[in-house]
């Protein structure tokens, strides 16, 4: 079955850039996912990336994906207070029906120091 | 568009306890999915709908019962509600739009099963 994980915890400086990680075992993943989640609420589709790109960039946000080597990761430039929250990673399946189902990673706690 | 909409925002229960979870969203989305968030495990599949009339299960549906008969409307049922059940729950709902699959969370509700 698929597998995703991800370190727990991440503590940068306001201002550093945040690097976080992500590994998955399911090389059939159509898409993979960054979601974000604060304290109290939902899940918010961060950005995403197709399985046969290695990067994209969307504005502080780059992804990168390391089809070989089964990692993705997550960089945001110039870290605020305000990106403290939980992220996941996940991986999309297609399902044979319609729709697709998301493997969540355990999330990592990026917290944002002053 | 009020997105994905989940009530209640908290619930206790006692063990043995039946109650219903309710979702719903208003973006005509076709497909429908619960999850649930345990601490150090991510988001785990209980059970999707690709359709009204149409559900099937997740990675976890033990203890829990779907339907879809309306498109907006996706309910989750817990039969004999158990201590293991304590969770936080997520009601998602996506379309298909050039083969990807965008899942927008609810707000989540918060159990407790004593």
């Amino acid at each position: 079955g698929e597998d995703v994980e991800q370190s727990l915890f991440l503590s940068v400086r306001e201002g550093d850039s945040s690097v976080i990680n992500c590994t998955y075992t399911d090389s059939s993943s159509t898409y993979l996912y960054w979601y974000k989640q604060e304290p109290g609420a939902g899940l918010q589709l961060l950005t995403y990336i197709f399985s046969n790109m290695d990067m994209k960039q969307d504005q502080r946000l780059t992804v990168l994906l390391n089809k070989k080597d089964k990692h993705l990761s997550l960089r945001i430039a110039d870290t605020q207070t305000g990106d403290s929250a939980i992220y996941f990673c996940a991986e999309g399946e297609i399902l044979t029906g319609g729709g697709n189902k998301l493997t969540f990673g355990t999330g990592t706690q990026l917290k944002v120091e002053l | 568009n009020a997105g994905v909409t989940q009530t209640p925002k908290f619930q206790v229960l006692k063990t043995g306890q039946s109650m219903t979870l309710q979702c719903a969203q208003d973006m005509n989305h076709e497909y429908m999915s619960w999850y649930r968030q345990d601490p150090g495990m991510g988001l785990r599949l209980i059970h999707y709908s690709v359709g009204a009339g149409i559900t099937d299960q997740g990675e976890v549906p033990n203890g829990y019962n779907v339907s879809r008969s309306t498109t907006e409307d996706f309910p989750l049922r817990l039969l004999s509600a158990a201590p293991s059940q304590t969770s936080v729950y997520f009601c998602a709902s996506s379309y298909e739009w050039r083969g990807d699959y965008e899942q927008y969370f609810g707000p989540g509700t918060r159990l407790t099963v004593t």
